[in-house]
């Protein structure tokens, strides 16, 4: 059973499109990161949102963190081809060493076809 | 340019044949990670390293040992891969030692173990 929960799997939608993707735990978290990847590269971080309910906005994406900072979603307005990707969450837990581990998401694959 | 440099990118290896991926990194970061990406499973994290000659356990070391003898350098070894050993690797690095920034992944080696 995975830590991070996200849905859905896959996405596959038109061009023009809004969706949104959820990433869901029972576990409370520090603060929750998205990345996004694309076929033959490893992911890139797109934003990192730390205070209960925060609203973060990236052009046509807005993220949201739970006010419990348990969960988190992605909200994509008139989807492009180019947004086409793998979406990872990753939310970090401070260790004992005082470290953090990210602990990521199954991700959610995302087809917007033009 | 900054980046994160993995080899090899592709590897087809046979059971028990000892091997190591390379990871090096350019932007002076003090936290390296290995992590293993399987469908459905997202990113799991095999090791971790805070800084030069600190390495810990994530969530799924065995099989696999790392060093970390100079700073810009995090290999992973496999002494003697197994099939469940296959799988998309990506290093990774960040800034601070405790991780709570961004994560710089590396474009990935695909390892198939037979």
């Amino acid at each position: 059973t995975q830590l991070l929960e996200q849905s859905p799997q896959f996405l596959s939608i038109q061009e023009g499109e809004n969706l949104t993707v959820y990433c869901n735990s029972s576990s409370v978290f520090s603060s929750l990161q998205w990345y996004r990847q694309e076929p033959g590269e490893g992911p890139v971080l797109l934003v990192t949102v730390v205070t209960g309910g925060e609203v973060k906005k990236l052009k046509r994406l807005t993220f949201q963190f739970g006010d419990a900072r348990k969960d988190s979603s992605l909200h994509i307005t008139a989807a492009q081809p180019g947004d086409t990707g793998l979406y990872l969450c990753a939310g970090a837990k401070r260790l004992w060493n005082a470290g953090n581990m990210l602990t990521f998401g199954g991700g959610t694959r995302l087809m917007v076809k033009p | 340019e900054a980046q994160v440099t993995q080899n090899p990118r592709y590897l087809i290896t046979v059971t028990g044949k000892k091997l190591t991926v390379t990871c090096s990194q350019n932007m002076n970061h003090e936290y390296m990670s290995w992590y293993r990406q399987d469908p459905g499973l997202g990113l799991r994290q095999i090791y971790y390293s805070m800084n030069v000659e600190v390495t810990d356990k994530g969530d799924v070391p065995e099989g696999y040992k790392v060093s970390r003898k100079e700073k810009r350098n995090f290999p992973l070894i496999l002494e003697s891969p197994s099939p469940n050993q296959t799988s998309l690797y990506f290093c990774a690095s960040s800034f601070d030692e405790r991780n709570t920034g961004e994560l710089f992944f590396g474009e990935g080696s695909r390892l198939t173990v037979l």
